[in-house]
């Protein structure tokens, strides 16, 4: 089945730098991978999402990159806040409905 | 998007009870899972929750822990039953509209004691 690896576990920028979290996946026939952003007692909340027919996708200071070839894909953070402070969880999806999830990086931004 | 929200936000309950947890999604969704999430873990699914039959239980879980209810495309329940300290976690729904999108609602806090 599908297996997700997520890294870093923990990273901490600067305010104002950019934040690069990479995950990897096994199964070739994923074809959906979404970003939850998961804040101290709250739920999971997506932040951004790629389909396999599509390399790259932005919003705002927010953006996905896909390599299907490698079979990984990455989270950038431009021009980090306070406020991305938080655990972030990448995730991809077989060719059914569940979602196989990462394990999280913790993302800390210092002022 | 969808808007999902879950009753109780969090409960102190004794060792040997049961608790149910309910979910409401604010428009029809195809999927609704839940799942339970350690602190400082990943999520792991419990079950998809059927409307209208018995959910599909992932390993390790079975329905005479974690029976499911799915009445209709916007509700659903998670019991945890003969609960034990071990049951103490987040426990979260989503719901999904067919695009595999899921949406996830704040989550229940539970401690069993």
């Amino acid at each position: 089945g599908e297996n997700v690896e997520q890294h870093p576990s923990t990273l901490s920028v600067q305010e104002g730098d950019s934040a690069v979290i990479k995950c990897t996946y096994s199964d070739s026939a994923s074809n959906y991978f979404p970003w939850y952003k998961q804040e101290l007692g709250k739920g999971p909340q997506l932040i951004i999402d790629i389909r396999s027919n599509v390399g790259e996708k932005k919003d705002q200071r927010i953006a996905v990159t896909l390599n299907k070839t490698a079979k990984h894909f990455s989270l950038h953070i431009t021009e980090t806040q306070p406020e991305d402070s938080a655990v972030y969880f990448c995730a991809a999806s077989p060719v059914n409905y569940q979602l196989i999830w990462g394990a999280g990086t913790k993302l800390i931004i210092k002022p | 998007s969808a808007v999902i929200s879950q009753k109780p936000s969090r409960d102190i309950c004794q060792r040997g009870t049961s608790l149910t947890i309910q979910c409401q999604v604010d428009s029809q969704v195809t999927m609704m899972f839940w799942y339970r999430q350690q602190p400082g873990q990943s999520l792991t699914l419990i079950a998809t929750a059927n409307q209208g039959s018995e959910a599909t239980y992932e390993s390790g879980f079975v329905i005479d822990k974690f029976p499911i209810s799915r009445p209709n495309l916007t509700f659903s329940t998670l019991t945890v039953s003969n609960m034990s300290p071990e049951d103490s976690s987040i426990y979260l729904c989503s719901g999904s509209g067919g695009e595999k999108t899921q949406y996830f609602g704040p989550g229940t806090r539970l401690l069993v004691l």
